[in-house]
């Protein structure tokens, strides 16, 4: 069945250092792909998304483009902020209802 | 709007108790969805509804959970008995429409914690 695959956390980073969170996923079809995130005590909220190869998503800083080739959606920003830290989880979609989320990446920033 | 409307934000009951969860979808949202998060095993599909109809309930892990949805406007989820093993974060999402741009909106999640 289809999956996402996500790096194990925590992540920690001091401030204004570069990020990746790796997330390979495996699906029939043509998914679409998702990061969203989660602030402390809140839910999960869309960061970005991007429905087709080749497709680059980004908000906040935030990037990630739709390799299908390799089946991956890494997640990158190049300067991190302490507001970052949070919990950030890849996610697709294949046609369905369904978004099939990764276990979640925790990201700590230290200032 | 103001996003979708969980409550209550925490409850804490004994085990064998009944529980209820309510959750109030964006307005104009079709589809409703029903989550558990654990640390064990992170972010769980319980249940769907579109259109106010259960649609898959597939992840409901057993007859002690059931879902409704009255109306366009709220939906519950009750355990009944609880258990310690039932304590997670519930989180309720809506979103507009099905398919592969389907974006979901979540609420603030209600942290249940089963004594």
């Amino acid at each position: 069945g289809d999956s996402v695959t996500q790096m194990e956390g925590p992540v920690t980073l001091s401030e204004e250092a570069f990020l990746t969170i790796n997330c390979t996923y495996t699906a029939t079809g043509y998914p679409s792909l998702f990061w969203y995130v989660q602030y402390p005590g809140e839910g999960l909220q869309l960061l970005l998304k991007a429905t087709k190869a080749d497709d680059k998503g980004s908000n906040k800083g935030f990037e990630a483009t739709y390799r299908k080739e390799t089946t991956s959606f890494h997640l990158e920003k190049g300067s991190v902020q302490v507001s970052d830290s949070a919990v950030y989880f890849c996610a697709l979609i294949t046609g369905g209802f369904k978004t099939i989320f990764g276990a979640g990446t925790r990201l700590f920033v230290k200032a | 709007d103001a996003g979708v409307i969980q409550s209550p934000r925490h409850e804490v009951t004994e085990m064998g108790q009944e529980v209820t969860l309510r959750c109030k979808p964006i307005s104009g949202h079709d589809y409703l969805f029903w989550y558990r998060q654990t640390m064990m095993r992170g972010l769980e599909l319980l249940i769907y509804f579109n259109n106010n109809v259960p649609i898959d309930d597939s992840g409901m892990p057993e007859d002690r959970f059931s879902a409704k949805m009255p109306n366009a406007s709220f939906s519950t989820l009750k355990i009944q008995p609880s258990e310690p093993r039932d304590s997670a974060v519930y989180f309720c999402a809506s979103s507009l429409q099905a398919g592969v741009s389907n974006i979901q909106y979540f609420g603030a999640g209600t942290r249940l914690s089963v004594l």
